[in-house]
């Protein structure tokens, strides 16, 4: 197993709510990535970053912001949630060469109220 | 940009049977992954293919690129409860796509024991 890491697993959270989804990896990846994935359905690149203090939208636009402060962290943040935000958010990373697997975390399942 | 298309969205099986996912690019690809996300998990890595015409196998599954490298199977024999979930193909970056990968829709393959 791949050793990245996100937090929490599960939230409810009320609606106009501030949140940050955490993720960590300790493989020093460069490349990071954030997913947007509802059940049964595809996934959505949201964020991503190639490395320290580089982040860009992905595909699927989205309220949330991100951050890359440290090469092993990658936080989202929604400062005000909506039930509209309700998915499950998949954090990745990957080493940026050869093959460039992406790993995944165990992801955070969000519900807004 | 680039587009793939994943076939089928749903299939069901009766445990014993064969399954098959075939992923289709727009452009020729220089190497496509495969990923497997149980029900409630993440997407797992499962293989990533690079020559024309190459195969490969893992124990019952093959997976095959076509020799133009714009389409890809996943042939699953005799399948199994522990094969159900979610297949993905993924596409290497490519055009304004640098670094990111392109999830196909997937294929939810349910085995009914």
């Amino acid at each position: 197993e791949a050793d990245i890491y996100q937090t929490p697993r599960y939230l409810v959270i009320g609606t106009g709510k501030k949140i940050t989804l955490e993720c960590s990896q300790t493989m020093g990846h460069d490349k990071m990535y954030w997913y947007q994935q509802d059940p049964g359905m595809e996934l959505h690149l949201i964020h991503y970053s190639y490395g320290v203090n580089s982040t860009e939208k992905g595909d699927l636009s989205s309220e949330s912001t991100v951050s890359r402060i440290r090469t092993e962290h990658f936080p989202l943040t929604l400062e005000s949630a909506r039930p509209s935000h309700t998915s499950q958010y998949l954090c990745a990373s990957s080493e940026g060469q050869g093959v460039d697997t992406q790993y995944f975390g165990p992801g955070t399942r969000l519900t807004v109220l | 940009g680039q587009q793939v298309m994943q076939i089928p969205q749903y299939q069901h099986v009766q445990e014993g049977e064969d399954f098959t996912t075939y992923c289709n690019s727009s452009t020729t690809l220089s190497n496509i992954q495969w990923y497997k996300q149980r029900p409630g998990g993440h997407p797992v890595f499962l293989i990533q293919l690079v020559k024309s015409g190459e195969v490969k196998k893992q124990k019952r599954l093959t997976f095959q690129f076509g020799e133009a490298k714009k389409n890809s199977s996943l042939h699953i024999t005799a399948t199994q409860t522990t094969d159900v979930g979610t297949y993905f193909c993924a596409l290497p970056p490519g055009g304004t796509s640098y670094g990111k990968l392109t999830f196909g829709q997937g294929t939810i393959l349910t085995v009914h024991p």
